[in-house]
């Protein structure tokens, strides 16, 4: 059952310009996560929110979560090639574990 | 980078061969995880540890067992390997359950012929 969404699946995009990626899902969520995965490394946090309408910034990375907690969002401002990655949402149902996105590929391109 | 190895680091193998993977922790934290990662289907969950000894399944457990007798090892084991067990394993631990960061290992390349 894969319960967290994420879209697009690939975004390939010019150093400089802004995008979003999602994660949606029809669940509930007491808190989401998250993490950037570079090739051949495993996954690496970012951030965590845990309030329904909660926005966190790191750095260039604006995340926000859901007023109902089902979904949330991750923007980049002005991407750069360094934030080339895999990202992906992970989701906290209240048992001890995570479901984890499908992933967003993202290219920047110098 | 929190003390996580994984151990073998690519792994070709034969259907219907036994295969154990180690992930080694020098954190001393409470949870382990093993995780296997697919194009198209993010991270899945095979089974996880809250303790030595306490093992619960995840999302994908069906023909995966695992073992924790040492706080710092968890084996992640696939009895007769299938092709479709063909992944990449990744083990990730943490120190208070899901609503704690998970801190991921290297991973391993398991090919499953």
């Amino acid at each position: 059952t894969q319960l967290l969404e994420q879209s697009p699946q690939f975004l390939s995009i010019q150093e400089g310009e802004n995008l979003t990626v999602y994660c949606n899902s029809s669940s509930v969520f007491s808190s989401l996560q998250w993490y950037r995965q570079e090739p051949g490394e495993g996954p690496v946090l970012l951030v965590t929110v845990v309030t329904g309408g909660e926005v966190k910034k790191l750095k260039r990375l604006t995340f926000q979560f859901g007023d109902a907690r089902k979904d949330s969002s991750l923007h980049i401002t002005a991407a750069q090639p360094g934030d080339t990655g895999l990202y992906l949402c992970a989701g906290d149902t209240g048992a001890n574990n995570l479901f984890f996105g499908t992933g967003t590929r993202l290219t920047v391109i110098p | 980078d929190a003390g996580i190895t994984q151990s073998p680091r690519h792994k070709v193998t034969e259907t219907g061969t036994p295969v154990t993977l180690r992930c080694h922790q020098t954190e001393n934290h409470r949870y382990m995880y093993w995780y296997r990662q697919d194009p198209g289907h993010g991270l899945r969950l095979i089974h996880y540890s809250y303790g030595v000894k306490d093992t619960d399944k995840g999302e994908v457990s069906d023909g995966y067992s695992v073992s924790r007798s040492k706080t710092e090892d968890f084996l992640l084991t696939l009895e007769s390997a299938t092709s479709s067990q063909t992944s990449v394993y990744f083990c990730a631990i943490g120190e208070a359950g899901s609503t704690d960061t998970q801190y991921f290992g290297p991973g391993t390349r398991l090919t499953v012929l």
